[in-house]
């Protein structure tokens, strides 16, 4: 069974420009996550989607982010523009719903110059 | 605030021996813990969970324990084994249902050979 599919695995960036990154989640799996991980730090949770609905975006920076899930499958998550704090990594995990275990992506590290 | 805390950045220990790994929490509210293992660019993976009922979860070399009342969890791994040397978080949630995961800063354990 394929695991959560992230791309770019890397993106480099200037300040200002945008940038997307995009998640396939395990097939069947309703509930999809996007996290923020900084350096020596654990994931912090941007948003949460059942299906198609953002149930939790209340850590989402929504005046430069942006995530969609159009059919509630794929997602996308955007930043425009970026800033140089925005450097970290971007992790998208899965989950069925009802179920406590996630599953995460490799993650995007996003540089930010 | 770090609801969750783990205090130790990092522990390295003999091959065969036990790895202990610490995680305190300060929110009464959370009723379920997970332990994750992380390798170097790669996407956590789950281990091995316990719900707020019980005091103790096996799977294997993997043991979590709970401690509500000194709200304190750890993992143990016996033997440890070098494959094994990855960084350790540990997240909690609460109110079952939201999945919603406050993770800890991580432990990165070192297995010598």
């Amino acid at each position: 069974e394929a695991g959560v599919v992230q791309s770019p695995r890397y993106k480099i960036i200037e300040k200002k420009q945008p940038v997307a990154f995009w998640c396939n989640p395990i097939s069947g799996h309703n509930t999809l996550y996007w996290y923020l991980q900084n350096l020596g730090q654990g994931p912090e949770l941007l948003i949460r989607y059942e299906n198609e609905e953002a149930v939790d975006d209340s850590q989402l920076p929504k005046d430069r982010f942006s995530a969609e899930r159009l059919k509630g499958v794929d997602s996308t998550l955007k930043i425009q523009p970026a800033e140089l704090g925005d450097s970290a990594v971007y992790l998208c995990a899965s989950s069925l719903a009802g179920n406590n275990e996630q599953f995460f992506g490799p993650g995007t590290r996003l540089t930010v110059l | 605030d770090q609801q969750v805390k783990q205090n130790s950045p990092s522990l390295s220990v003999q091959e065969g021996r036990i790895s202990i790994l610490n995680c305190d929490y300060t929110n009464s509210m959370f009723d379920y813990f997970l332990w994750y293992k992380k390798y170097p660019a790669e996407g956590p993976t789950f281990l091995i969970s316990i719900s707020s009922i019980k005091d103790k979860n096996e799977d294997g070399r993997f043991t979590v324990f709970l401690n509500k009342s000194a709200k304190h969890l750890s993992l143990h791994i016996v033997p440890s084994q070098p494959g094994d040397s990855a960084v350790y978080f540990c997240a909690a949630s609460a109110a079952s249902g939201t999945y919603k995961y406050i993770f800890g800063t991580g432990t990165r354990l070192k297995v010598l050979a």
